[in-house]
């Protein structure tokens, strides 16, 4: 059964920071990997989608990294900002494409 | 563009009393559909995804059950609620592997 880990689990820091969020996931035979973001009683927004075939995608000040064969994904954010404050959710997608499961997310918090 | 709808935004309801979330999809066709529950202080759970109309696959057996009478219609639903169906619940969609989620119902079983 595919489990998803998401260290730390809570993260605080000085606006202007550079961090990096870990990801890891028990079972390599993914589809992809998609980061999220979601803000206190709100929806899931996404941030970044990495095919199974794919090493890294980048949109803006993020950053998102796969190794997929040690099962590991690393979402990096350049120049933190307040605005960044969220919690931060990392899921794979099964192989077959059904099934979407998630990390318990890290909580971020950027201190102006 | 793709729109996802999800209602009511928040919900207050008896124990032992039914209960009809609705969540609908515009601009695609086909898309694979999902209803999650996210408990205070646990991950997202998937409670059930599908792949096409009537075709619902159960992730968990619980209290609820889903239903999709029409291509971008999905429902969750129970005959009788429980305290611990307490939760936030949210709806996704995805077409050619991307995820994308609605706003949540935030549903308190009193």
């Amino acid at each position: 059964k595919q489990e998803v880990t998401q260290i730390p689990a809570a993260l605080s820091v000085p606006e202007g920071e550079n961090l990096v969020l870990n990801c890891s996931f028990t079972d390599s035979a993914i589809y992809n990997l998609q980061w999220f973001r979601q803000d206190p009683g709100k929806g899931l927004t996404s941030l970044l989608l990495i095919q199974s075939s794919q090493r890294e995608q980048t949109s803006g000040r993020l950053n998102a990294s796969l190794d997929k064969s040690s099962g590991r994904s690393t979402l990096y954010i350049a120049a933190s900002q307040p605005g960044d404050s969220a919690t931060y959710l990392c899921a794979v997608l099964n192989q077959a494409g059904t099934a979407l499961i998630f990390g318990k997310g890290t909580t971020l918090s950027v201190s102006s | 563009s793709q729109t996802i709808h999800q209602w009511p935004a928040t919900l207050v309801q008896p124990v032992g009393s039914p209960l009809s979330l609705e969540c609908t999809v515009e601009g695609t066709s086909n898309p694979n559909l999902y209803w999650y529950r996210q408990a205070a202080g646990r991950g997202l759970q998937l409670l059930f995804y599908s792949v096409g109309i009537g075709q619902i696959s159960s992730e968990v057996p619980q209290n609820l059950s889903a239903s999709r009478p029409q291509d971008r219609q999905f429902i969750l639903s129970s005959k009788k609620l429980l305290l611990s169906d307490s939760g936030f619940y949210l709806c996704a969609w995805s077409v050619a592997s991307e995820a994308f989620f609605g706003q949540g119902t935030r549903l308190t079983v009193v």
